[in-house]
């Protein structure tokens, strides 16, 4: 069964660095996502992308966030100057034209800014 | 804004209990709710989904859930629990609009003793 891969799994890094997470969606699908879960909090949107741009965005995807399809595989989330509060589990989702309106999961990168 | 309600945020259950875990949303059209579960450490695994149809709908691993839209409740079921089902649960409702991002609720962390 196709399935959204996430890399890495687990990315430390120090504050004030760039970090960039990537993801491949399920090849078919149209409709890009990233969410992000603070430890013990629930699972916040960020940003949505289709046809090449952003769709959607949460309050939270300021000017700091940036996503891109750089070749129409990978689907990626930069931070570019990271902070301690960005310290979450990512999650990239894709999904399908049209119904059933089914996002799939990746299983996330651990982003542990120090 | 759509919203999801768990009102309970841990949940001990004794193996081969039954399990009901309660999900309210807010949202102004018909929603398209889902239940997802996450393992320590894992992803986000989608167990069942209601777009429409037959209210009572069944998922993976035995779970089922009920939409009733006079409750606005969509409440997630097992009739026995089995050790492997110890896990966090998310409710969750899909903005049937634009560009259909997921809301999540806080999650229910369920715990299943011997």
């Amino acid at each position: 069964e196709p399935e959204v891969t996430q890399t890495p799994s687990h990315q430390v890094t120090q504050m004030g660095q760039e970090v960039i997470l990537r993801c491949v969606p399920i090849s078919n699908h149209l409709y890009f996502y990233w969410y992000r879960q603070i430890l013990g909090q629930k699972v916040e949107f960020l940003v949505s992308f289709y046809n090449n741009e952003i769709s959607e965005k949460s309050e939270i995807f300021d000017d700091q966030f940036s996503v891109e399809r750089p070749d129409g595989s990978n689907f990626t989330l930069k931070i570019r100057s990271t902070k301690l509060e960005d310290s979450a589990m990512y999650f990239c989702a894709s999904r399908g034209a049209g119904g059933p309106y089914e996002q799939y999961f990746g299983p996330g990168t651990r982003l542990t800014v120090t | 804004a759509q919203s999801v309600t768990q009102p309970d945020i841990h949940i001990t259950v004794s193996e081969g209990a039954s399990l009901e875990l309660r999900c309210n949303y807010s949202y102004g059209a018909t929603p398209y709710l889902f239940w997802y579960v996450q393992s320590p450490g894992q992803g986000l695994q989608l167990l069942l989904k209601y777009f429409s149809g037959d209210t009572l709908v069944q998922g993976i691993k035995g779970f089922e859930a009920e939409f009733k839209r006079s409750q606005s409740s969509f409440n997630l079921r097992k009739p026995s629990v089995h050790w492997s089902d110890a896990a966090e649960y998310f409710c969750a409702v899909v903005d049937s609009g634009g560009y259909q991002k997921v809301t999540f609720g806080i999650g229910t962390k369920l715990q299943v003793i011997p």
